[in-house]
């Protein structure tokens, strides 16, 4: 599977915006970009995913670079709410089906 | 739509025991998967089903680990003769048959003692 690096963390203050770096330079032409977070005691939840074109949805926006070597999640106003451990992951077909590697993940810290 | 219920939420063991957690998924949702998350790290990936199949099987499990989805409903995860190392959160996902999205259970906290 191809590898994403992440920042180990990040800092926001409440009400500012937050991007989140996300560099996945070995992506295959058919890797879908996956963004999950986790918060505390929390199973991860399902925050967004693209292939080449940017997303939005009522959580955040996906802005993804146009040689797809590395993207990056918005959160326009972050709320304290948002800490989290936000995961970006690469989903190929395989034969897991739709089996998520994960890995270590950027911590955020959101302050009031 | 009441979302992944794993059951239990927390399990203290001493070693050497066995120990079963179930997954119940969204309703007719066909595919399953499990994961094991120790702390500071991301999930990693155990097994997966769809529908009754289990179709692949991590190296991280073990022949102590077996799951088990009878009726491709409900799942079980069992692992016999815990060891300290087996300590970590179990997690159990389901996913439906056109969505991208996977969602996770809140998971079982194995302790073995």
């Amino acid at each position: 599977d191809a590898k994403t690096t992440q920042p180990n963390s990040m800092e926001s203050n409440e009400e500012e915006p937050v991007h989140l770096p996300c560099n996945h330079s070995t992506i295959s032409g058919t890797d879908y970009i996956h963004w999950y977070r986790q918060l505390p005691s929390q199973g991860p939840e399902y925050v967004i995913h693209g292939l080449t074109s940017n997303v939005n949805n009522r959580m955040a926006s996906l802005a993804i670079a146009e040689d797809r070597k590395s993207s990056t999640l918005i959160l326009h106003r972050a709320t304290l709410r948002d800490a989290a451990v936000y995961y970006c992951i690469l989903r190929g077909y395989s034969n897991s089906g739709y089996a998520l590697n994960f890995g270590k993940g950027t911590s955020l810290l959101v302050t009031p | 739509d009441t979302g992944v219920s794993q059951d239990p939420r927390h399990k203290i063991t001493k070693r050497g025991q066995n120990v079963t957690f179930r997954c119940d998924p969204i309703s007719e949702h066909n595919r399953l998967y499990w994961y094991r998350q120790t702390l500071g790290q991301g999930p990693e990936f155990l097994t997966y089903f769809q529908n009754e199949a289990q179709l692949e099987k991590s190296r991280l499990l073990s022949d102590r680990f077996s799951a088990e989805r009878p009726k491709g409903s409900f799942s079980t995860l069992e692992i016999q003769r815990t060891e300290q190392g087996d300590s970590a959160m179990y997690l159990c996902a389901s996913q439906g048959r056109v969505d991208e999205k996977l969602f996770f259970g809140s998971g079982t906290q194995l302790s073995v003692l």
